[in-house]
């Protein structure tokens, strides 16, 4: 298996376009998990999915961000309209349940 | 609130010293504590802690639990260079299988 596969890598935006995220998990892993990475806040839980379904997204941090898990190997994550403030690195992970995440390699999201 | 504390920060050694990386957690329906190392990409797994008073150990890397004083340590002996990156505890809960980390620890091993 690749690993779990995140895409742009880098994206370089205007504030007020959207972006999306995407992310690949690795096959036959029921968790998949999104994060944002900061210097000031760390590694921050933004929402994760079991089997394709939401169960926690109280740390989606306002309504410009929205996620989907429209099937079992694929998932998106958007913001619109996009901030400054929302430059960071943002990470895909998966599992299988057992506390043991596996992480892509993230995008690096600029906004200017 | 869960929150899950590391400390110290940010630490600088030579190499050949030991160093103890803590986390400390508050948290709900503890299941597990990992530790995770970062380098320059994503985070990588290194242990997963459930019971107290039980070593992990991988190499001159070691961890062990405290469920009651609810911490845990990561040491790190004969340090080397490429022992640098930032180190992440993440503890896991019962019910919804979340995931907090921490703010992480940066080491940096110098030759």
């Amino acid at each position: 298996d690749a690993g779990v596969i995140q895409s742009p890598r880098h994206e370089v935006t205007e504030m007020g376009q959207e972006v999306t995220l995407r992310c690949k998990p690795i096959s036959g892993h029921d968790y998949l998990f999104w994060y944002r990475q900061t210097m000031m806040r760390g590694l921050e839980l933004l929402i994760y999915f079991n089997n394709n379904v939401p169960i926690d997204d109280s740390g989606m941090p306002e309504d410009r961000f929205s996620a989907k898990m429209p099937n079992a190997s694929f998932s998106t994550l958007k913001i619109q309209p996009s901030e400054p403030r929302d430059s960071a690195v943002y990470f895909c992970a998966t599992g299988q349940g057992n506390g043991e995440l596996f992480f892509g390699e993230g995008s690096r999201l600029t906004v200017l | 609130e869960d929150k899950v504390v590391q400390s110290p920060l940010s630490l600088v050694v030579h190499e050949g010293d030991t160093v103890t990386l803590n986390c400390s957690y508050e948290v709900t329906n503890f299941r597990s504590l990992l530790w995770y190392k970062q380098e320059k990409k994503a985070p990588t797994f290194l242990f997963m802690l459930t019971s107290s008073g039980i070593e992990k150990k991988s190499g001159r890397l070691s961890s062990i639990l405290d469920k009651k004083e609810l911490f845990s340590i990561l040491n790190i002996t004969a340090t080397q260079t490429g022992d640098s990156a930032v180190y992440l505890c993440a503890v896991e809960v019962y019910n919804n299988n979340d995931m907090r980390f921490g703010a992480g620890t940066r080491l940096t091993v110098k030759p």
